[in-house]
């Protein structure tokens, strides 16, 4: 267990719909990362969070965005889903914000859009 | 930008022989390197990482792995495969000359132990 926690663990919705997924990360690390897992474009980083503020973006979609709160835990909104967002999200977390910092990830909320 | 490659979709190993699990990087400079495993609906564990110095890292449940700058690799090796071992394995790659934190994962390798 790597003290990751996300909710929930599964998700069904359909095409047009908006979720959110969420994520508490270990105790006292401050940055928390999402990416996103699918067989087609296989794992890919979406966004980084480091106490609060946006640290780095990779390939998120303007339909995505994500935000993390005083007490640190963050939320990954998903909206005008479409099908090709079915896909395993997962929210990793650590201490710093720094790239020689390891990434600790929690066991992912898979996403079924219908 | 930064990129990784494992060469290798399947590694198929008997129980009890080493195991090789093959990444080789694209980065310009020396790169920050982690390998992760993936258990069936499971989200993704730390094996081990090289950041900088010795170029033989040791990590998690026995495996290693071996920076090689001239052949831009970074191979995972467990001198003996235990059944337990089957998995998903990731090699992720950091370009520390960038001030992010995009980090970018192979496509997997799949190694299955056989008893």
């Amino acid at each position: 267990d790597s003290g990751v926690t996300q909710t929930p663990k599964h998700l069904i919705t359909a095409t047009g719909q908006r979720v959110t997924l969420r994520c508490s990360p270990r105790s006292g690390d401050l940055s928390v990362y999402w990416y996103q897992q699918s067989l087609d474009q296989g794992l890919q980083f979406l966004i980084q969070y480091y106490n609060g503020e946006e640290r780095a973006k990779g390939n998120i979609l303007e339909r995505f965005s994500a935000q993390q709160f005083p007490d640190l835990h963050s939320e990954l909104n998903l909206s005008s889903l479409e099908l090709g967002d079915s896909a395993l999200y997962f929210c990793a977390s650590s201490a710093g914000q720094f790239g020689t910092d390891t990434q600790y990830f929690g066991p992912g909320t898979r996403l079924t859009v219908l | 930008a930064q990129s990784v490659a494992q060469p290798e979709d399947q590694v198929n190993v008997a129980e009890g022989n080493p195991l090789t699990v093959k990444c080789t990087y694209s980065v310009s400079g020396n790169p920050y390197l982690f390998w992760y495993v993936q258990y069936p609906n499971r989200g993704l564990q730390f094996l081990l990482k090289y950041i900088t110095g010795d170029n033989l890292v040791k990590g998690s449940y026995g495996f290693e792995a071996e920076f090689n700058k001239s052949q831009t690799s970074f191979h995972l090796k467990k001198p003996s495969a235990l059944v337990s071992d089957s998995a998903l394995y990731f090699c992720a790659v950091r370009d520390p000359r960038y001030n992010n934190n995009d980090m970018r994962f192979g496509a997997g390798t799949r190694l299955t132990v056989k008893p």
